[in-house]
């Protein structure tokens, strides 16, 4: 069965950091983008970030390179978030999703449940 | 303020016809970019409902189906369910910003 699972979130201070992780299974992770999404309470779903197969590519919202490093450990079928200089606007639920290129569009075709994230003193 | 739009809310009786738009600019769906569509049930993670602007993945009944026109995009779920209750996002690349972009997403209320 393909299985993506989230882990690392909690609670932290701003200006914190915290790092996820997603551990995939049911598939060989190797030959996939990958991808975080993240969602704010009762908001909607914002793309984060994503790596390539080999991590020779990141790409990531404007607003958060810098603070946010997407990186991954074919070796361990994992994806990782660093998440630096947390901010209370960074509060949510953060997915990770497994990528599909189709030509030059790109879709997100299996999804873990999430790990939430609450930066709060 | 996402650069796609959809409506806030649509709702439908069970076994009506309802759609959900999504539109976008010249920048995005209108360049030719690919839309692609989420089914968030209440409490889960999103789910893949049609990729490509009209595919839909295996598993997906084929009371889901998806066009695309112009700069809209558009999701259409036929002889609606009550299970059909959820929150739908489409999904594109935007040019201009350079990022994979979501809609702000439609709850479907089945009436």
């Amino acid at each position: 069965e393909v299985q993506l699972v989230e882990s690392g979130g909690g609670l932290v201070q701003p200006g914190g950091s915290l790092r996820l992780s997603c551990g995939a299974s049911g598939f060989t992770f190797s030959t996939y983008w990958m991808t975080w999404v993240r969602q704010a309470p009762g908001k909607g779903l914002e793309w984060v970030a994503s790596i390539k197969e080999d991590a020779s590519e990141e790409d990531y919202l404007d607003s958060l390179r810098g603070r946010f490093t997407i990186s991954r450990d074919n070796a361990k079928n994992s994806v990782y978030l660093q998440m630096s200089s947390l901010r209370a606007d960074d509060t949510g639920l953060y997915y990770c999703a497994r990528g599909r290129w189709q030509q030059f569009n790109y879709y997100m075709d299996v999804w873990g449940k999430g790990t939430t994230v609450t930066v709060s003193s | 303020q996402s650069v796609l739009t959809q409506p806030p809310s649509v709702s439908g009786a069970p076994g009506q016809r309802v759609t959900i738009s999504c539109t976008g600019s010249s920048s995005n769906i209108g360049t030719g970019f690919d839309v692609h569509w989420y089914q968030q049930l209440p409490g889960t993670a999103p789910k893949l409902l049609i990729y490509g602007n009209i595919n839909r993945p295996s598993g997906v009944p084929d009371r889901f189906s998806g066009s695309k026109s112009g700069t809209s995009a558009s999701l259409a779920i036929t002889g609606l369910q009550a299970e059909d209750e959820a929150d739908y996002y489409c999904q594109s690349y935007d040019s201009s910003l350079n990022i994979w972009v979501f809609g702000g997403g439609t709850k479907l209320t089945v009436l």
